[in-house]
């Protein structure tokens, strides 16, 4: 059970760039999440799903866009990067009233 | 008014030390609460789930007072492992189980 998975781990973008997070998770959950944390800073909610073919925005939506099309897959697009987006990205998952898993998350730099 | 507020700290306290979190949470719908706890650039992981009657994990002890709509964290005999970001962590439930998270409070344990 390797929870959730989120790859790359590092990246360097350049401004105007585009990109792809990568989100997996093996608990069979229906919700999952995609937040930023900028330094010092807490959570922020870019987009969240509650099931496969269902997506919608949170606090921070401009600039990403997501999918799921199955329900272990959320990825994360990034379209012409911008040094704002510059942050640590987290994907989560949940089932009904329980806790979030996290993933590693993915430090993003754009110069 | 934050949904979700926290006392940032930092706490800096000595080992051995007794040291108590509090947060306060705005919406009285709130259905489920958490504790967790995150290393500097790391992932957020759970800490506990915190519990109507109060909950004990080890060191560590979870109280929630609904009336007030907040909750605390007490952890005893503060190790240096024990330094971390805690997250107070409130999810209201509804269709998407909406999470919200504080910003987080810095305990520092010293030797």
């Amino acid at each position: 059970n390797a929870g959730v998975t989120q790859t790359p781990k590092f990246r360097i973008l350049k401004i105007g760039q585009s990109m792809t997070l990568q989100c997996t998770q093996d608990m069979n959950h229906n919700y999952m999440y995609w937040y930023r944390q900028d330094p010092g800073m807490g959570l922020k909610l870019i987009y969240y799903s509650v099931g496969a073919g269902i997506t919608d925005k949170g606090e921070v939506p401009n600039g990403y866009n997501v999918s799921r099309s199955t329900t272990e897959d959320f990825p994360l697009r990034l379209e012409l990067a911008a040094p704002s987006q510059t942050s640590v990205y987290f994907c989560a998952s949940t089932d009904r009233g329980r806790e979030q898993f996290f993933g590693p998350g993915t430090r993003l730099t754009v110069l | 008014r934050k949904e979700v507020e926290q006392d940032p700290g930092p706490f800096n306290v000595p080992e051995g030390a007794t040291v108590a979190f509090n947060c306060t949470y705005s919406n009285s719908a709130s259905q489920s609460f958490f504790w967790y706890r995150q290393d500097c650039r790391k992932e957020p992981k759970l800490l506990m789930s915190v519990y109507s009657s109060g909950n004990e994990d080890g060191r560590f002890t979870a109280q929630l007072n609904r009336a007030s709509q907040y909750i605390s964290l007490l952890i005893r005999d503060s190790k240096l492992s024990d330094s971390a970001t805690y997250l107070c962590v409130v999810n209201i439930g509804g269709g998407y189980q909406k999470v919200t998270f504080g910003t987080g409070t810095k305990l520092q344990v010293i030797p």
